[in-house]
């Protein structure tokens, strides 16, 4: 596996179900970064990791919890979500202090 | 309130020619200017990206042009092939308040289509 991986690439999930979102990263960089993309939206940041410690939460409801085990692991732990978080929730990476991010596949999210 | 604007939304050019996409800016702390292109199903990838104390950057058949004081940068795609149809998404990046990691700000998108 190379660069940023997510799974799962699907997901469907019912208002009472709880998922977690998984992201890895084989680049050797130290700082993690959840965003949510919604058609005709920008990329919202939600979460920003570095170097494991949480570094940024931009206003995200509380159904939307993460985690950073490893500076190579992010997870996005999800429960009693609306339909309206529907979106694709991407991953990204960087060394700390660098402006280059590299993005995953993203996980699809379709909340019913 | 919208920090970087992207225009135009969508964007067809028939193939050969020149795609031109527009980003303005209002936040002077941005320091470091991005493309990501972005094809169906996949994350966005990094295209090029410019900082401010240089007017333009280009690699191979991407163009990125940079007015500090207008606070405007744009990216143009010269000879343009249908490989290229995608979404374009321009980004502003800052340090954040700790000064450890940058934070970027990303444009609305614009997809492109390149008819053959």
């Amino acid at each position: 596996e190379t660069g940023v991986t997510q799974t799962p690439r699907h997901l469907v999930m019912g208002m009472t179900n709880k998922k977690s979102l998984k992201c890895e990263q084989h680049l050797g960089h130290n700082a993690m970064y959840w965003y949510k993309q919604s058609a005709k939206k920008p990329l919202e940041l939600m979460f920003v990791y570095s170097l494991e410690e949480r570094v940024e939460n931009n206003s995200v409801p509380s159904r939307f919890s993460p985690e950073c085990p490893n500076s190579s692991h992010l997870f996005l732990h999800l429960h009693t979500l609306q339909p309206e978080d529907s979106a694709l929730y991407l991953c990204a990476s960087s060394h700390v202090g660098n402006p280059t991010q590299y993005f995953g596949p993203g996980t699809r999210l379709l909340v019913l | 309130q919208q920090q970087v604007k992207q225009s135009p939304q969508s964007l067809i050019v028939q193939k050969g020619g020149i795609s031109i996409i527009n980003c303005a800016y209002e936040n002077t702390a941005f320091d470091y200017f991005p493309w990501y292109q972005q094809f169906p199903g996949k994350g966005p990838a990094l295209l090029i990206a410019i900082r401010p104390d240089v007017s333009e950057k280009k690699e191979g058949r991407f163009t990125i042009s940079f007015n500090k004081s207008a606070k405007q940068f744009s990216l143009h795609i010269m000879d343009s092939q249908p490989g290229d149809s995608a979404t374009y998404f321009c980004a502003a990046g800052e340090k954040n308040s700790g000064g450890s990691n940058y934070k970027l700000t990303f444009g609305k998108g614009t997809l492109l289509t390149v008819n053959p």
